[in-house]
């Protein structure tokens, strides 16, 4: 079976770092993906990682640990803007679909 | 940037109708997707088109639905006849090789609401 987790719901001020966790457990595994959702609207892509470590992209960065089965997302320097669903997906083959976790939704405070 | 383009943006119908949501993935790419996403919960895959045939299929994607690409650009999701439970956003995505390197790319969605 195919298993990802994540926090339901996380709050974090403007400004500040949050980190949102991500639990995998899948019959194989070719690659995490973080998708960033407002509502109402379509996921897009964020971040990719295959091998183990930090993949780092401006504001945002993502952690794989292959042998944990984690990754985490982190946001840096919060904006309002960053308010949306933050969504972790598992790929478990080459040209398999994408298998979605249900997303966690990040509310940033003033 | 190339983008891909989903129609209509929101969809009523009454139980038991037919519809068609339509997509045009981006030109270059080679595979395609439909996932759903009903309100409050998980984008879940529906199919995977490849080749110009399905390539993937989960259990949600019964003798009720059915894919088509019936020309070089559109991809389309029809559902033969509706259910309640058919309400959702319907997302088509593409992607261009089969390296995992590539991401999929996800439409606006069309909102469904069955009546």
């Amino acid at each position: 079976g195919q298993n990802i987790d994540q926090p339901t719901e996380m709050t974090a001020t403007e400004g500040a770092i949050v980190q949102i966790n991500c639990t995998y457990q899948t019959s194989g595994f070719n690659g995490l993906f973080w998708y960033q959702q407002h509502a109402g609207e379509a996921p897009t892509f964020l971040s990719y990682n295959v091998l183990d470590g930090l993949e780092e992209k401006g504001r945002f960065s993502s952690f794989l640990s292959r042998s944990k089965g984690y990754s985490y997302l982190l946001l840096k320097e919060l904006q309002m803007k960053d308010s949306a669903s933050y969504l972790c997906a598992v790929r478990h083959s080459g040209n398999t679909p994408l298998v979605f976790g249900k997303g966690t939704r990040l509310s940033v405070i003033a | 940037e190339p983008e891909v383009t989903q129609t209509p943006s929101h969809q009523v119908t009454q139980m038991g109708q037919e519809v068609i949501l339509r997509c045009v993935p981006i030109s270059n790419h080679l595979y395609f997707y439909w996932y759903r996403q009903i309100l409050g919960q998980k984008v879940e895959f529906l199919v995977s088109f490849y080749n110009n045939e399905i390539s993937e299929k989960s259990e949600i994607f019964d003798d009720q639905f059915s894919v088509e690409r019936p020309d070089g650009s559109n991809f389309t999701l029809k559902i033969r006849s509706t259910k309640l439970e058919d309400s959702a956003m319907y997302f088509c995505a593409s992607r261009r090789e089969i390296e995992a390197l590539h991401e999929q790319y996800f439409g606006p969605g069309t909102r469904l609401t069955v009546t």
